[in-house]
């Protein structure tokens, strides 16, 4: 069946530091994939997308690309900042199937 | 409205008891979800609508649980002779039928005592 994996946290970074946060994916044929940012005490919230292979989605410095080959989409960021601790989901959704998430990885950014 | 919203925002429930969460969606989206939300964990589907028909009800964890949608807008999922384990965040979510963009409320936390 169709499924979500990504890494493991919490991550633990100082600002401006580099993100990376790995996800891999298992569906037939070619899902949507997406990542969701959940900030404490706040709901789900869409990051960022890629619809099809190669496509590469961006939003608020982040960005992931969409790799077939790899069945891969890493989130990352060049620089980290404080206000960007919170938890951050993996997600595909294929058709009219329902959205699949991964288990979150918790980004703590310290000062 | 200008979100998905849900109510209430948090319930607490002595075990045995029933509870029903209601959520409304964006105006004039036509699909809707509602996910379960353990502590540390990612959502968990539970059951979706397209308009007022349940299509997939796979994620329902027992015939405790129950969800409808009688006018193709408002949801309301309901749980029956309520369990310690049922307590999580409930997550509805909504979306255009051809969008794969689904927008979330921001859930009702339910605590079962």
């Amino acid at each position: 069946g169709n499924s979500v994996t990504q890494m493991e946290g919490p991550v633990t970074l100082s600002e401006e530091a580099f993100l990376t946060i790995n996800c891999t994916y298992t569906a037939t044929g070619y899902p949507s994939l997406f990542w969701y940012v959940q900030y404490p005490g706040e709901g789900l919230q869409l990051l960022l997308k890629a619809t099809k292979a190669d496509d590469k989605g961006s939003n608020k410095g982040f960005e992931a690309t969409y790799r077939k080959e790899t069945t891969s989409f890493h989130l990352e960021k060049g620089s980290v900042q404080v206000s960007d601790s919170a938890v951050y989901f993996c997600a595909l959704w294929r058709n009219t199937d329902k959205l699949i998430f991964g288990t979150g990885t918790r980004l703590q950014v310290f000062p | 409205g200008a979100g998905v919203s849900q109510s209430p925002r948090y319930k607490v429930a002595k075990r045995g008891q029933d509870v029903a969460l209601r959520c409304d969606p964006i105006s004039g989206h036509v699909s809707l979800f509602w996910y379960q939300q353990a502590l540390g964990q990612g959502p968990e589907f539970l059951t979706y609508f397209q308009n007022e028909a349940q299509l997939d009800k796979s994620g329902l964890p027992s015939d405790r649980f129950f969800a409808e949608r009688p006018e193709g807008s408002v949801s309301t999922l309901k749980i029956q002779r309520t369990q310690q384990e049922d307590s999580a965040v409930y997550l509805c979510a909504s979306s255009l039928p051809a969008n794969t963009e689904a927008f979330f409320g921001q859930g009702t936390r339910l605590t079962v005592v």
